[in-house]
């Protein structure tokens, strides 16, 4: 199995509501990561959990709330967003953070936010 | 800093033309070299990568070859197919921060 899974495949969520984005890979990789993407642009690296901890969170706003449960699963928690957090929000795996191996992407979650 | 950068797309061409996306960097150090590939509406899949000089990266027909001389990383495929149309992005891994620096990206469009 070398797919990263990712649920659901769209959402539309208004702006007081509160969602969650599903991850999942069996591959035994101990890094997961979390990017986001905009149109016609390269994905932008929001966070990494190495070892089911976070060590990377790149400025994102509190409004995004990640969480990896176990090593196979990690979450991002929504909440309160605004319509400029539409976007393709993508999740990825590789075998250890730092490790000089290729990232392996899930198809994505496409949010609008209305 | 490190740094990606693509030729400007998107990229037109006909069934069965040569293809080359051109991708130079700059780094420090002795990056990994990758390509990826987003077909419309889907996610990132690696499409090939090279760990150190000279290394050939190929797969689906697609070849590029790390050259430090050039700091490049450019993607050629001989013959190129419809189904070949997708956003095309080169990155590189340094050590020296555990990150993936991303290219803007080329789109490629190929016509019947």
């Amino acid at each position: 199995d070398t797919e990263v899974t990712q649920t659901p495949k769209h959402l539309v969520m208004g702006m007081t509501n509160k969602k969650s984005l599903k991850c999942e890979q069996h591959m035994g990789h101990r890094a997961m990561y979390w990017y986001k993407q905009k149109a016609k642009k390269p994905p932008e690296l929001m966070f990494v959990y190495s070892y089911e901890k976070l060590s990377i969170n790149e400025s994102v706003p509190s409004r995004f709330s990640p969480e990896c449960p176990n090593s196979s699963l990690l979450n991002l928690h929504l909440h309160a967003l605004q319509p400029e957090d539409s976007a393709l929000y993508l999740c990825a795996s590789s075998p250890r953070w730092g490790m000089n191996t290729e990232a392996f992407f899930g198809q994505g979650t496409r949010l609008t936010v209305v | 800093g490190d740094s990606v950068t693509q030729m400007e797309g998107p990229v037109t061409l006909s069934e069965e033309a040569f293809l080359t996306i051109n991708c130079t960097y700059t780094a420090t150090g002795y990056p990994s070299l990758f390509w990826y590939v987003q077909y419309p509406g889907e996610g990132l899949q690696l499409l090939l990568k090279a760990t150190k000089a000279d290394d050939k990266g190929s797969n689906k027909g697609f070849e590029a070859t790390y050259r430090k001389e050039t700091t490049s990383f450019h993607l050629e495929k001989g013959s190129v197919q419809v189904s070949d149309s997708a956003v095309y992005f080169c990155a590189l891994f340094m050590d020296s921060n555990y990150q993936l620096i991303w290219g803007a990206g080329t789109k490629l469009i190929i016509k019947p």
